[in-house]
């Protein structure tokens, strides 16, 4: 059975930078992208980028190019997203998602508040 | 890229069928075979209903069907029930490694 599990909620001041962690399982972890998806509360989904396990190579919607980070560590199956100079606006919900030219399988979603 | 469009909401009474259109453009919808559509209750993570435009994975009820003419795709829920109530959002590959979401549309079942 294909799993995703996130690190847990995480509270951070403006300006500051977090790291999310996305551990997967059940299948091998080079074989698919790992996607992140940001949902602000009460607002839809929106991609975020991915990463290739297998290379590193990653892609970044242009909204989150330049704060945003996604890496994958293949010695622990695990992917992360950083974003820096976090500001209220970028308070919500973080999912990690894979699948073969899909999202087949999402991770249950990390919640990061940003408040001073 | 800009979101696909979506419907803010839809509703329907039990046993009624419902379709939510996503309209996009020739860079995404329309250009590739890769549309998916996600069902979300409040709460949870989504999960994947249709994907490829139309095929329907393993699990997800035959109530669930997906179609696409042009650069606007569909998903038609048929036989509504209670539990259906969510948000679903389209989503489709855009080129160059890149995926965009639709705005989410939210089915209320009467």
């Amino acid at each position: 059975e294909v799993q995703l599990v996130q690190s847990g909620a995480e509270v951070k001041k403006p300006g500051a930078t977090v790291k999310i962690s996305c551990k997967v399982s059940g299948y091998t972890f080079t074989d698919y992208y790992i996607h992140w998806v940001q949902q602000a509360p009460g607002k839809g989904l929106e991609w975020m980028g991915l990463v290739d396990p297998e290379d590193d190579e990653t892609t970044y919607a242009e909204k989150f190019q330049g704060r945003v980070t996604i890496t994958a560590d293949t010695s622990t199956d695990t992917a992360y997203m950083e974003v820096s100079s976090l500001r209220s606006e970028d308070t919500a919900m973080f999912y990690c998602a894979t699948g073969f030219r899909n999202f087949d399988s999402w991770g249950q979603g990390t919640l990061v508040t940003v408040s001073s | 890229q800009s979101a696909l469009t979506q419907p803010a909401s839809v509703s329907g009474s039990p046993g009624q069928s419902i379709t939510i259109s996503c309209i996009g453009t020739s860079n995404d919808v329309g250009g590739y075979s890769l549309v998916s559509w996600y069902q979300q209750h409040p709460g949870k993570a989504p999960k994947l209903m249709i994907y490829e435009d139309s095929k329907r994975p393993s699990g997800v009820s035959n109530r669930f069907s997906g179609s696409k003419s042009g650069n606007t795709a569909s998903l038609t829920i048929s036989g509504l029930q209670a539990e259906d109530e969510a948000d679903y959002y389209c989503c489709s590959y855009a080129s160059s490694r890149s995926w965009v979401f639709g705005g989410g549309t939210k089915l209320t079942v009467l």
